[in-house]
């Protein structure tokens, strides 16, 4: 069974530039979740979705990030303009529908860097 | 809301000796905890997890941790530290009313030939 992927690996952007994210998790998991460690802080959660829809965006740090799912399969995270601070790690993981174990399975993360 | 704690950003030990990682939680309501474990160049693996069943867990790679509520505490052991073990820490938590999980700053453990 393929775990969760994400692409690119690293990004390296100028600010005011355009970066989009890609995870794709685990075959049959309704749950996906972003995450993203900055330099030197732990990781903070961004958002999750429950197939296609947004159950809790709490974690998104302003407006110039957009995260979708479409047809709850794949989701991309799109940082638009990217700021020097939106440097880090961003994670994805996804998880079972059903069930209490609340298991996440990670990614390997993308590596941003914002010059 | 929930928080985690971890002591210590960087831990050494001996390979042999024993690796006790800490880590205390905050919740208001009943938690979930998990320990994940990041190689380099690597995503987070889960260790082990803690969902209100058994209060000593035990983990992969001969892992365990103990839930101790009285001391909001979920410490992860191992017996003899091998050093293949060396990597990045982390706790969190979670609960059955949210299921995005709140980690702790990490910690680093290193083992020493």
């Amino acid at each position: 069974e393929a775990g969760v992927t994400q692409f690119p690996s690293h990004s390296v952007i100028e600010k005011g530039q355009t970066v989009t994210l890609r995870c794709d998790p685990i075959s049959g998991h309704d749950n996906l979740y972003w995450y993203r460690r900055v330099m030197g802080k732990e990781i903070k959660f961004l958002l999750h979705f429950v197939k296609e829809s947004k159950q809790d965006e709490s974690g998104m740090p302003n407006n110039r990030f957009l995260a979708e799912r479409t047809g709850g399969t794949y989701s991309t995270l799109k940082v638009q303009p990217a700021e020097l601070e939106d440097s880090g790690v961003y994670f994805c993981a996804s998880s079972q529908g059903t069930g209490s174990s609340y298991e996440q399975y990670f990614g390997p993360g993308t590596r941003l860097t914002v010059t | 809301a929930q928080s985690v704690t971890q002591l210590g950003s960087h831990v050494s030990v001996s390979e042999g000796a024993l690796v006790l990682l800490r880590c205390n939680y905050s919740s208001s309501v009943p938690p979930y905890l998990f320990w994940y474990v990041q190689y380099p160049n690597q995503g987070l693996q889960l260790l082990l997890k803690y969902t209100s069943a058994a209060t000593l867990v035990k983990g992969i790679n001969g892992f365990e941790a103990e839930f101790k509520k009285s001391e909001t505490s979920f410490h992860l052991t191992k017996p003899s530290a091998h050093m293949s073990d060396a990597a990045e820490y982390f706790c969190a938590v979670s609960s059955a009313g949210r299921r995005a999980l709140t980690f702790g700053s990490g910690t680093r453990l290193q083992v020493q030939p």
